[in-house]
């Protein structure tokens, strides 16, 4: 298994530019999610989902889109970038019928 | 590298020692909680949970203590190594596949 794997690994926009954040999982997990993490703060939840078909929002949604048509992939899409949005980016899965949830390696994402 | 840990508290061991590192959580209804490592550049790594009905669970060279009353998490890490070095936190969940994540700690050690 590959696990989590997001892509790309760095990332430059300019302000207002659009992208989309890629994250996969192999490992068949139901559940799925975004977070961000900037410098002294814990991660926080953009978007998760339950399943295929099934989004919602986190904590901190707002300048974020989602879309789950596959067990596997979980895009995160930037609509305009904010500098704001300069952050370390986490996609995390969990194990279906538990807690245990599972991290990629991170998207580092600079708007300026 | 990863600039999420700058101003984060710092935990220095010598290599061998015992380490601990506390966290102290937010929700008293959280039934489950995870101890993360993260190194530079890398995703956070599971380290070991714990469900609300236990006070100690033990793994490979770590135990993770909880004392509900207190609303307060410790990481013990016996032996500590240099690979050890990393950021640690701790995640609750109240079983909602929300978590709320601490803020973390650096562990140093020192050779």
């Amino acid at each position: 298994n590959a696990g989590v794997t997001q892509t790309p690994k760095f990332q430059v926009l300019k302000t207002g530019q659009s992208m989309t954040l890629q994250c996969a999982q192999d490992m068949n997990h139901e559940y799925m999610s975004w977070y961000r993490q900037d410098p002294g703060m814990g991660l926080r939840l953009i978007h998760y989902s339950v399943g295929a078909g099934i989004t919602d929002q986190g904590e901190v949604p707002n300048g974020y889109n989602v879309s789950r048509s596959t067990t596997e992939d979980f895009p995160l899409r930037l609509l305009s970038a904010a500098p704001s949005q300069t952050s370390v980016y986490f996609c995390a899965s969990t194990r279906t019928g538990t807690y245990e949830q599972y991290f990629g390696p991170g998207t580092r994402l600079t708007v300026t | 590298g990863e600039s999420v840990g700058l101003h984060l508290p710092t935990l220095s061991v010598q290599e061998g020692d015992n380490s601990i590192i506390n966290c102290a959580y937010s929700n008293s209804a959280s039934d489950y909680f995870i101890w993360y490592k993260q190194e530079s550049g890398k995703g956070p790594q599971f380290i070991i949970d714990i469900r609300s009905n236990m006070d100690k669970r033990q793994g490979q060279r770590v135990t993770v203590l909880l004392n509900k009353t207190v609303k307060h998490l410790s990481l013990q890490i016996a032996a500590t190594q240099p690979g050890d070095s990393a950021v640690y936190f701790c995640a609750e969940n109240s079983g909602t596949y929300k978590y709320i994540f601490g803020t973390g700690t650096r562990l140093k050690v020192l050779a």
